[in-house]
């Protein structure tokens, strides 16, 4: 069946990066889209980006822009998702999700979130 | 940046009844519109995409519809694993954006 299985849980401190995985297995990797949505503490979820599998473009959310990259390794079927300059306001779970066309951007798979918490 | 919004904030309701939420749009759009669930702790479910079309697997009991810039998820009949909070989301334009969520507890 479809898996999307996420890196473990970070501390970082301001200033620092963070780099979070998202290994996919049960589906043609190259064949979906994956975007970054992430959930800070009793809020809302939060579009960052996205990265076609297929060949590497991506598109981030403006917010991000500057410090959000986002890569895949297709031999490994694994997205991945860096964000830079961390401060206080980005501690939330990051999730990744699947785009169950690769054209359409909503999502039909999710990765089980990965808890990133930023303080000093 | 279309700002999404939900009606009501929290519902309180009692096993077998129809419940209804509302999404609302800054900007007028049809169609691309996602209903996700999302219990504590986990990670969002897919419902309902293309505003009103069921996602594998989901239960008949959830609906989608759309009139104008209004949104709509209906339960025809809640169950005990329908207590969660329900977000809709706009893939219609960048950046994709959701609303605030609609906690659905116990009566």
């Amino acid at each position: 069946q479809v898996q999307l299985v996420q890196s473990g849980a970070e501390v970082k401190q301001p200033g620092a990066s963070v780099r979070v995985s998202c290994k996919t297995s049960g589906y043609t990797f190259s064949n979906f889209a994956v975007h970054w949505v992430r959930q800070a503490p009793g809020q809302s979820l939060e579009w960052m980006g996205w990265i076609s599998t297929a060949n590497g473009n991506k598109r981030y959310s403006e917010k991000f822009q500057g410090r959000i990259t986002i890569t895949r390794d297709t031999s490994a079927s694994t997205a991945y998702m860096e964000l830079s300059s961390l401060r206080s306001e980005d501690t939330a779970m990051y999730y990744c999700a699947r785009d169950p066309t690769s054209a359409d951007n909503y999502f039909d798979s999710w990765g089980q979130g990965t808890l990133v918490t930023v303080s000093s | 940046d279309i700002q999404m919004t939900q009606s009501p904030s929290t519902l309180s309701a009692s096993v077998g009844d129809r419940v209804t939420i509302t999404c609302r749009a800054s900007q007028s759009f049809s169609t691309w519109l996602a209903w996700y669930q999302q219990k504590p702790g986990k990670a969002p479910k897919l419902l309902i995409y293309k505003a009103s079309s069921l996602e594998s697997g989901v239960p008949s009991r959830f609906s989608g519809s759309e009139s104008g810039t209004e949104f709509t998820l209906t339960i025809s009949s809640l169950q005990p694993d329908d207590f969660a909070t329900y977000y809709c989301q706009q893939y219609n334009s960048y950046p994709f954006t959701f609303g605030p969520g609609t906690k659905v507890d116990i009566k």
